[in-house]
C-alpha cells in the first residue's frame, strides 16, 4: 500500500532563511507526487506536482521540489522564506490506476517563520 | 468563480447524536470527495462521487458514515450517533475528472466537527 512520510510535524525558520520541507513515499510502481499547503482557516492548495521528466519541478510562490527515486523523497524547498509562508504542509502521492482519486496524504509539517 | 464551500464551519454536537455535513463543489465539477483531517493523522480518503457511477465507499471508516450527492452538485456527509473520535475537521474537494489524466482536486475550508 502506499505511504507518505512527512518526519518533522514542526520547522521554525528565519525570514529570508532557506527551507526545505522532507517527504518520503512508499509506492512499488512510479509515483505521482503532490505538494500542498493549507493556510489557517483556508482550504488546501496545491504547491506543485510530479508525475515524470525533470525530476526538478517548480511551483507557485517560489517553492520547488526533488523527485529523487534512489531515496524516495519527494523534499519541497524555497530559497527565501516569507512570513506568508507560515502553514501546514502535506506531501500526498496517488495512483494513476485509480485515476488519483485516492491521495494519500503524510501527516503535515507545520512550518513557523520567525522574524 | 466561486471555490468549494462547505457548511456549516464549525459544529459542536453530543456523542450519540446524528450530523449532517454540507458540501456545494465548483459548478461543473464532475467529481467531488469527501477527506478527514485528524489531529496528528493526515488526511484520510472517505469517499468519492463521479457523475453517475456508484460512490467509491472504500474509505468510509464504519457503516455510521454515509455521503450522498444530490443532482450531481451537493453533497451531504451523514454521520450517525456520533463518537468522540468522530472529532476532526472534514474536508471536502471537487475536480473536472477526465479518464486517464489528473485533474487537480480544489479544497473547501472545512467543517470542524466536535463531539463532545
Amino acid at each position: 500500500a502506499q505511504s507518505v512520510t512527512q518526519p518533522d510535524i514542526h520547522i521554525t525558520v528565519s525570514e529570508g532563511a532557506s527551507l526545505e520541507l522532507r517527504c518520503n513515499y512508499s509506492y512499488g510502481a512510479t509515483p505521482y507526487l503532490f505538494w500542498y499547503v493549507q493556510s489557517p482557516g483556508q482550504g488546501l492548495q496545491l504547491l506543485l506536482k510530479y508525475f515524470s521528466g525533470d525530476t526538478l519541478v517548480q511551483g507557485i510562490k517560489g517553492f520547488e521540489a526533488e523527485f529523487k527515486r534512489s531515496q524516495s523523497s519527494f523534499n519541497l524547498r524555497k530559497p527565501s522564506v516569507h512570513w506568508s509562508d507560515a502553514a501546514e504542509y502535506f506531501c500526498a502521492v496517488g495512483d494513476r490506476n485509480t485515476g488519483f482519486q485516492k491521495l494519500v496524504f503524510g501527516t503535515g509539517t507545520r512550518l513557523l517563520v520567525s522574524p | 468563480g466561486a471555490g468549494v464551500s462547505q457548511s456549516p464551519s464549525n459544529k459542536v454536537t453530543e456523542k450519540g447524536k446524528d450530523v449532517e455535513l454540507r458540501c456545494d463543489p465548483i459548478s461543473g465539477h464532475t467529481a467531488l470527495y469527501w477527506y478527514r483531517q485528524s489531529l496528528g493523522q493526515g488526511l484520510e480518503f472517505l469517499i468519492y462521487f463521479q457523475g453517475n457511477s456508484a460512490p467509491d465507499k472504500s474509505g468510509l471508516p464504519s457503516d455510521r458514515f454515509s455521503a450522498e450527492r444530490t443532482g450531481g452538485s451537493v453533497s451531504t456527509l451523514t454521520i450517525q450517533r456520533t463518537q468522540q473520535e468522530d472529532s476532526a475537521v472534514y474536508l471536502c474537494a471537487s475536480s473536472n475528472l477526465q479518464v486517464l489524466t489528473y485533474n487537480e482536486q480544489f479544497f473547501g475550508p472545512g467543517t470542524r466537527l466536535t463531539v463532545l
